[in-house]
């Protein structure tokens, strides 16, 4: 099963940011936080990982939690390409369950 | 190529064959998965294979499904007699992992399977 619970769907306008949760109250120490999405037809793509301190790169910001039950992927301007379904998933040196994930829809 | 790569991308079939469906991890990477995904669906996981361990086949939906890893790179999904709930996009991926790092998964195009 898997250990992430998150939105089954979320809209967003353009431009604006969107911030997507995701929940992981049992995660253990020494997992990550991983986020990837996956445009239609396409495989799924890395984003942005996070143990404990927030995170930033070129694509999204990773925001988690003091006690990491849970965390919020936020992406500062969205554009209608980023109109994906998002996955968060807790990774550690194990085979990798995903759940249903949030299917974020930009709109113009 | 640098990426991981599958074959064929898609695959139609009779009810009742067998099919293979092959991935390339990118090289020197220790772990390799199959996932499945039905259309609209989620990814569902079915094989998970890390350096020379013995793979934890807990996803796999039935014994027509098996799976191996040749010298720890190439991989071989089997589907053993098809049926038409078998249709969907099979997704490979593979990581590096060496110690306590544990990178982010790398995931093929998929092959998209049709069973008549």
């Amino acid at each position: 099963d898997a250990k992430t619970t998150q939105p089954p769907s979320m809209d967003c306008a353009e431009g604006r940011a969107a911030n997507l949760p995701c929940n992981h109250s049992t995660i253990s120490g020494n997992e990550y936080v991983y986020w990837y999405r996956q445009i239609h037809s396409q495989g799924p793509q890395y984003i942005i990982h996070g143990l404990k301190n927030n995170e930033t790169n070129e694509m999204a910001s990773l925001i988690i939690t003091e006690d990491r039950k849970s965390s919020t992927l936020i992406l500062p301007h969205a554009t209608l390409r980023d109109t994906a379904v998002y996955y968060c998933i807790v990774q550690g040196a194990q085979k990798l369950v995903f759940g249903q994930g949030t299917r974020l829809t930009i709109n113009p | 190529g640098a990426g991981v790569s599958q074959s064929p991308s898609n695959k139609v079939t009779e009810k009742g064959k067998d099919v293979e469906l092959r991935c390339d991890p990118i090289s020197g990477h220790t772990a390799l998965y199959w996932y499945r995904q039905s259309l609209g669906q989620g990814l569902e996981f079915l094989i998970y294979f890390q350096g020379n361990s013995a793979p934890d086949k807990s996803g796999l939906p039935s014994d027509r499904f098996s799976a191996e890893r040749t010298g720890g790179s190439v991989s071989t999904l089997t589907i053993q007699r098809t049926q038409q709930e078998d249709s969907a996009v099979y997704l490979c991926a593979s990581r590096l992992t060496s110690g306590l790092y544990t990178g982010e998964l790398f995931f093929g195009e998929g092959s998209r399977l049709t069973v008549l």
